[in-house]
């Protein structure tokens, strides 16, 4: 059993187009995060959610929405996507929200932006 | 200001060769939690160590090792006698209690073990 699963793994579209990632998780956590990737493989936070209420948002532009139906779940809709969007996003989930949990990730979604 | 500083960008070490990943990090508060993470070529992270910042105590996993030490702010990793499966990109990370959760990474170092 996949613990953090993300859909797509592989994103590729024109700039301007909006798009969607989905990410679940059955590790019974309360908080999930959205991380994004460079090319230079720099990790950054841009989300966290915990018991579907937004924690951080870490300077995102509001081209990117999170949304969290539950807490299982928490998805990243990108609006007018641009050049610099593209990387590879990352999902993950705690227990808590404490510093204190380790945070497992999902494989990664690449987003191409032609 | 939190910051992780990784400042071997890439190493290649020949297979069996012991190899240590310095990683070096910054922060005000005592409470704080530090990470180590491998990300091989396939693209996952891969969550290895966890340590608090109450705990000096080092840690061995079979191949792998950590040594924290609180006086020169640093969390290093060392793989014994390393195998070319180890080959990845190895990320450290700090997280600071209360603070939402977030993950500070440094900027990874490129590990390649060759035959």
């Amino acid at each position: 059993d996949t613990a953090v699963s993300q859909t797509p793994k592989y994103l590729v579209t024109q700039m301007g187009n909006d798009k969607s990632i989905k990410c679940e998780q059955n590790l019974g956590h309360d908080t999930m995060y959205w991380y994004k990737q460079d090319s230079k493989k720099f990790l950054k936070i841009m989300f966290s959610y915990n018991n579907k209420e937004l924690i951080i948002n870490e300077t995102v532009p509001n081209r990117f929405s999170p949304k969290s139906p539950d807490k299982a779940h928490l998805n990243l809709h990108i609006n007018s996507l641009e050049l610099g969007d593209s990387a590879v996003y990352f999902c993950a989930s705690s227990q808590g929200l404490q510093g204190t949990d380790t945070q497992y990730f999902g494989p990664g979604t690449r987003l191409t932006v032609l | 200001a939190q910051k992780v500083t990784q400042a071997q960008t890439e190493i290649s070490v020949v297979e069996k060769e012991d190899v240590t990943l310095d990683c070096v990090y910054e922060t005000r508060d005592t409470t704080y939690y530090l990470f180590w993470y491998k990300q091989p070529p396939s693209g996952e992270l891969v969550f290895l160590i966890r340590r608090n910042s109450f705990d000096e105590q080092n840690e061995i996993s079979g191949r792998y090792s950590w040594n924290f030490q609180k006086s020169t702010s640093s969390f290093n990793f060392t793989i014994t006698a390393s195998q070319v499966v180890d080959s990845a990109v190895y990320f450290c990370a700090l997280s600071l209690y209360n603070q939402g959760g977030k993950l500070i990474f440094g900027q990874g170092t490129e590990l390649s073990v060759k035959p």
